[in-house]
């Protein structure tokens, strides 16, 4: 199993660019999760989704849209990129069961907008 | 779900056992206590969780005192490759709705 895996790894974007990042994960997982983490801090939530086809917002979902077309992968995508969005993007599933609720997260994906 | 307190940092000796504090004093009954760490550059790692007893896995040892207002994540014989930042996180389990919450953490330095 490769577990949870993130494409691109790294990624420069100019102000106004649009990207996709995304999530893949052979666990047959149902949760899937998209955070940011900024230098020092914590990781934050931007969305979330519960199952194929459902998706939510979390902590910090402004600027950021998602989808989730199949089971195994959650995309993340920024429209228009702003310098504000460089961060590292860290992708996470869990079975959707708990407890333990465990989340499996991927290796990150580093973004900086210029 | 309930805040939680770590220190910032925290030294330990190689092989020694490293006791990683964490303050949750507005638990409420039904929230358990997770251990995530996260390796620089790397993406968050579970390591335990509880509710009221005391747990150990292969990775690590979870106290949790009897009134659940605070825990203690132990590494037994901790080693360089354990030096990273370990999140207590306090939530009630909803089956994974709406994520984690992450604060600061404590940065666990191994030292040789």
């Amino acid at each position: 199993n490769a577990g949870v895996t993130q494409t691109p790894k790294f990624r420069v974007l100019k102000t106004g660019q649009s990207m996709t990042l995304l999530c893949a994960q052979d666990m047959n997982h149902e949760y899937m999760y998209w955070y940011r983490q900024d230098p020092g801090m914590g990781l934050r939530l931007i969305h979330y989704s519960v199952g194929e086809g459902t998706t939510a917002k979390g902590e910090v979902p402004d600027g950021y849209n998602v989808s989730r077309l199949k089971k195994q992968n959650f995309l993340l995508g920024l429209e228009s990129a702003a310098p504000s969005q460089t961060s590292v993007y860290f992708c996470a599933s869990s079975i959707g069961q708990g407890p333990p609720d465990t989340q499996y997260f991927g290796p990150g994906t580093r973004l900086t907008v210029l | 779900d309930a805040k939680t307190t770590q220190p910032p940092s925290m030294d330990c000796a190689e092989g020694r056992a490293a006791n990683l504090p964490c303050n949750h004093s507005t638990i409420s009954g039904n929230e358990y206590v997770y251990w995530y760490r996260q390796i620089h550059s790397q993406g968050p790692q579970y390591i335990i969780h509880g509710l009221k007893n005391n747990e150990t896995n292969e990775m690590a040892s979870l106290i949790i005192t009897e009134d659940r207002k605070s825990s203690t994540l132990i590494l037994p014989h901790a080693t360089l490759r354990d030096t990273a930042v370990y999140y207590c996180i306090v939530r009630v389990s909803r089956g994974g709705a709406d994520g984690l919450t992450f604060g600061k953490g404590t940065h666990l330095i191994i030292q040789p």
